[in-house]
């Protein structure tokens, strides 16, 4: 079963705009991670937040957490076409991983 | 430093048909999963290994499904007999220990189901 929930489902941008991803979830946490999945290089794990942290910065990769909401957002400042991917939060309970739906991200030039 | 190896790439089958999926973790991970991505969603964690243990196999369907993690390193998923609705890609991860939360993603086995 899917934990996580992306908002939204697909999202095109132009190259240099900024992309936020939301991620929503049910249950209570460890941490919550997000990965990215393209077709040439499968999945990739890009930032885990813990779930005594509000935000994390990463390169060009901004996360925030609000456990009170049950929800995580995703931030990629001034994208590029290599950033076109399906972005996943992935939350963390008890060591066990588990998915959300996914946000499909479409960068032009 | 090599990454989780999973082969074949891709596998064409009839229904009822057996299939197996193998996997080579990066060395010196202790902790082994599978997952059952759909077209469209994310993973959906199959079964967790901690060396040769499995630690959670609840989302296994085991009326066809079994894996089993020789000597705590490679592992095999078999799928027996297959179903349609198994046509799926069938991804490998591990990860330094149960505690270490970072995981490593092969490329998966793009299975379909005829």
């Amino acid at each position: 079963s899917q934990q996580g929930e992306e908002d939204p489902q697909a999202l095109s941008i132009q190259e240099g705009e900024n992309a936020t991803m939301n991620c929503s979830y049910k249950t209570s946490i460890n941490n919550l991670q997000w990965y990215r999945q393209n077709s040439g290089r499968g999945l990739v794990h890009l930032i885990l937040i813990r779930s005594n942290e509000r935000e994390k910065h990463s390169g060009r990769l901004r996360v925030t957490l609000d456990t009170s909401k049950k929800s995580s957002s995703l931030l990629i400042t001034a994208s590029r076409a290599a950033d076109t991917a399906s972005y996943f939060c992935a939350t963390v309970d008890g060591g066990k991983l588990t998915f959300g739906t996914g946000t499909r991200l479409q960068v032009t030039l | 430093e090599a990454g989780v190896v999973q082969s074949p790439r891709y596998k064409i089958i009839e229904k009822k048909q057996p299939v197996a999926f193998w996997c080579n973790p990066i060395s010196g991970h202790n902790t082994l999963y599978w997952y059952r991505q759909n077209l469209g969603q994310g993973p959906e964690l199959l079964i967790r290994y901690e060396n040769e243990e499995a630690v959670d196999d609840s989302q296994l369907p085991k009326d066809r499904f079994s894996a089993e993690r020789l000597k705590g390193v490679d592992s095999t998923l078999k799928i027996q007999p297959a179903e349609l609705g198994d046509s799926a890609v069938y991804l490998c991860a591990s990860s330094l220990a149960l505690g270490y939360y970072e995981q490593f993603f092969g490329p998966g086995t793009r299975l379909t189901v005829l």
